[in-house]
């Protein structure tokens, strides 16, 4: 059972910043926040991956509260080439499986 | 970030033959290697887990003898799909766990095979 909660879908327009909100509520300790992007016939591409506050890289930011039960992944000025699937997980490396839940289906709209 | 390779990318087999899939950690050795199976429109559904000179442990409902898995060294992994069926049709998607040369250990997926079976 996946560990996250997110919407299942939701539409932007070209240019414009888009925030993803997961859900983690039982988000142990030694957890890492993951997402990956998954477009059609291939596998899915590490975005990005944080503990917590902020953590931002060439392609998005992450933005984690005190909490931790939640996360935000951040797009800035999308475009066409980013609809797809974004999935957030929960990892702590190891053995620790990868469940993967719906995930978020982003269309960007010209 | 760190590279997963498959090998083939898409496939077509009878009905009852066999078909293996190779899943290699191309930068990084791969602590622990996993295999994913997606139908269209749905999720990543966990196969396997399997380390590195150690039997794979298979998710239930999978069934082992049918998907036999080898992981033979710290950076190749091997799906055989057994006596094929057209209900074996499928996306097939390796991952592999270890650490870049960033030193964080996070996991990466592999381009995925697509298989299909008359």
């Amino acid at each position: 059972l996946a560990k996250t909660t997110q919407p299942i879908s939701m539409d932007s327009y070209e240019g414009q910043e888009v925030n993803i909100t997961c859900s983690h509520n039982n988000i142990a300790t030694n957890d890492y926040i993951t997402w990956y992007q998954q477009f059609p016939s291939q596998g899915p591409r590490f975005i990005i991956q944080g503990y917590k506050t902020k953590v931002t890289n060439e392609v998005a930011s992450l933005f984690i509260p005190a909490d931790r039960k939640s996360s935000t992944l951040s797009l800035p000025r999308v475009s066409l080439s980013d609809t797809a699937v974004y999935y957030c997980l929960l990892f702590s490396g190891g053995y620790n499986k990868l469940i993967f839940g719906a995930g978020t289906r982003l269309a960007v709209h010209p | 970030g760190a590279v997963v390779s498959q090998h083939p990318s898409r496939v077509i087999c009878k009905s009852g033959t066999s078909v293996k899939i190779e899943c290699r950690s191309l930068d990084f050795q791969a602590t622990t290697m996993f295999w994913y199976r997606q139908f269209p429109k749905q999720s990543l559904m966990l196969m396997a887990t399997s380390n590195e000179g150690s039997k794979a442990t298979y998710e239930q409902g999978v069934e082992k003898d049918k998907f036999l898995i080898n992981h033979a060294s710290l950076t190749l992994s091997t799906l055989t799909v057994t006596s094929a069926h057209p209900e074996d049709s499928s996306f097939y998607i390796c991952s592999a766990r270890g650490r870049d040369s960033s030193t964080k250990e996070t996991q990466y997926f592999g381009p995925g095979t697509r298989l299909l079976v008359l």
